[in-house]
């Protein structure tokens, strides 16, 4: 069935660096592929989303790549802040269907 | 907006005992997802509704398991009887689906333990 790997599970980095978060996908026509952050007893937030006809997507910290050949996409999170401490969770849209395949998530650890 | 609301928060109930979930979506959805998230299976779509109509119970474990959304506004999943293995956070999420637009926002949760 369709899937979507994620990778690293962990993440621990100093405050200031630089995170990177990598998934790939399975389903070929996906073509909506969303980013959720998930606080410590909180539901998962939207914090950030890419469409297949988009390359790279920013706000402010973060971004998004896209790389519809390889199926796969990142988050970036630059100048990382404490705060930013979270399980984060890739997703691709099923096609043909409003379903999403989450992947099995980051923690990240930023160390102050 | 409020966003997405579920009840309760939290829920402890003795095994064989029926369960029932609320969640009221953010109003104007016209879509809302039951997830189930535990630490072996991670986030797991269970059933959603498109305009108030199942569209998709594929995920929904067993019989044991139903989901009913009466209205735009209010949807239940019910579990008779519980069973320990049952025991998970349960998520709501709304999303209005139009043309290219498919954001879900996801409630705070229901953690369910089940003895």
């Amino acid at each position: 069935g369709e899937n979507v790997e994620q990778h690293p599970s962990t993440l621990s980095v100093q405050e200031g660096d630089s995170a990177v978060i990598k998934c790939t996908y399975s389903d070929s026509a996906s073509n909506y592929f969303p980013w959720y952050k998930q606080e410590l007893g909180k539901g998962p937030q939207l914090i950030i989303d890419i469409r297949s006809n988009v390359g790279e997507k920013k706000d402010q910290r973060i971004a998004v790549t896209l790389n519809k050949t390889a199926k796969h996409f990142s988050l970036h999170i630059t100048e990382t802040q404490p705060e930013d401490s979270a399980v984060y969770f890739c997703a691709a849209i099923h096609s043909g269907t409003y379903k999403y395949i989450f992947g099995t998530g980051t923690r990240l650890k930023v160390l102050a | 907006d409020a966003g997405v609301i579920q009840s309760p928060r939290h829920e402890v109930t003795e095994m064989g005992q029926e369960v029932t979930l609320r969640c009221k979506p953010i109003s104007g959805h016209n879509s809302l997802f039951w997830y189930r998230q535990t630490m072996m299976r991670g986030l797991e779509l269970l059933i959603y509704f498109n305009n108030n109509v199942p569209i998709d119970d594929s995920g929904m474990p067993e019989d044991r398991f139903s989901a009913k959304m009466p209205n735009a506004s209010f949807s239940t999943l019910k579990i008779q009887p519980s069973e320990p293995r049952d025991s998970a956070v349960y998520f709501c999420a709304s999303s209005l689906i139009s043309g290219g637009s498919y954001e879900q926002y996801f409630g705070p949760g229901t953690r369910l333990t089940v003895t």
